[in-house]
């Protein structure tokens, strides 16, 4: 059936990088916006990012605005995170979803999730 | 970017109950504004756009209302499935931004 996996995740210094992927199976990934949403500890939902279906369009939430790239590689069904200079407020769970690209309707796969502590 | 302010944060409620959340935006979005409900290890479930369209299979006793910057889901007859958390989120502007969250729990 169709699902996204996401991995990645680790315990990392501040100011430090990491990138999480995103692999998905089941659906035609191409075909789909994807987007990473973030959890912290006992927190919201905070949206962090969108690539559009063909990677010609990227968006960010302010917070991350610069520190972080979105990609794709639909020949490989994977969706990255690229996240530099991380700071303690980038602790949380990451979670990749497939959707529209301005809200998670329709086919919406949401992934359980990678954790990213940023701790000295 | 648009910030939007859920109230309450959580609620205790029993089945049967009429629930109300409101979702305050800090600028006018029109209608650009949708309503999930999230349960625990699970993505959000789409129930509400446009301020007040059902999403095909939601069940009517969801509702959604307002415009420009105040709004409400409402749940007419509580039922035993709809104790979750509840995220309105704005489609106005990127960047795209959720509420804070309203969990609705058996009182």
């Amino acid at each position: 059936q169709a699902h996204v996996v996401e991995s990645g995740g680790g315990v990392v210094q501040p100011g430090r990088s990491l990138r999480l992927s995103c692999a998905a199976s089941g659906f035609t990934f191409g075909n789909y916006a994807m987007h990473w949403v973030r959890q912290a500890p006992g927190k919201g939902l905070e949206w962090v990012a969108v690539i559009s279906y063909d990677g010609d369009n990227r968006y960010y939430a302010d917070s991350v605005k610069g520190r972080f790239t979105i990609s794709r590689d639909n020949s490989k069904k994977m969706l990255y995170l690229q996240m530099n200079s991380l700071t303690m407020e980038d602790t949380a769970v990451y979670h990749c979803a497939s959707g529209e690209e301005w809200l998670f309707r329709g086919d919406v796969y949401w992934g359980q999730g990678t954790l990213v502590t940023v701790s000295s | 970017a648009i910030q939007l302010t859920q109230s309450p944060s959580s609620l205790s409620a029993s089945v049967g109950d009429r629930v109300t959340i409101t979702c305050r935006a800090s600028q006018g979005i029109s209608r650009a504004l949708a309503w999930y409900q999230q349960k625990p290890g699970k993505g959000p479930n789409f129930l509400i756009y446009d301020a007040s369209t059902l999403e095909s299979g939601v069940p009517s006793r969801f509702s959604g209302s307002g415009s420009g910057t105040d709004f409400t889901l409402t749940i007419s007859s509580l039922q035993p499935e709809d104790f979750a958390t509840y995220y309105c989120q704005q489609f106005k502007s990127y960047p795209l931004t959720f509420g804070g969250g309203t969990k609705v729990e058996i009182k």
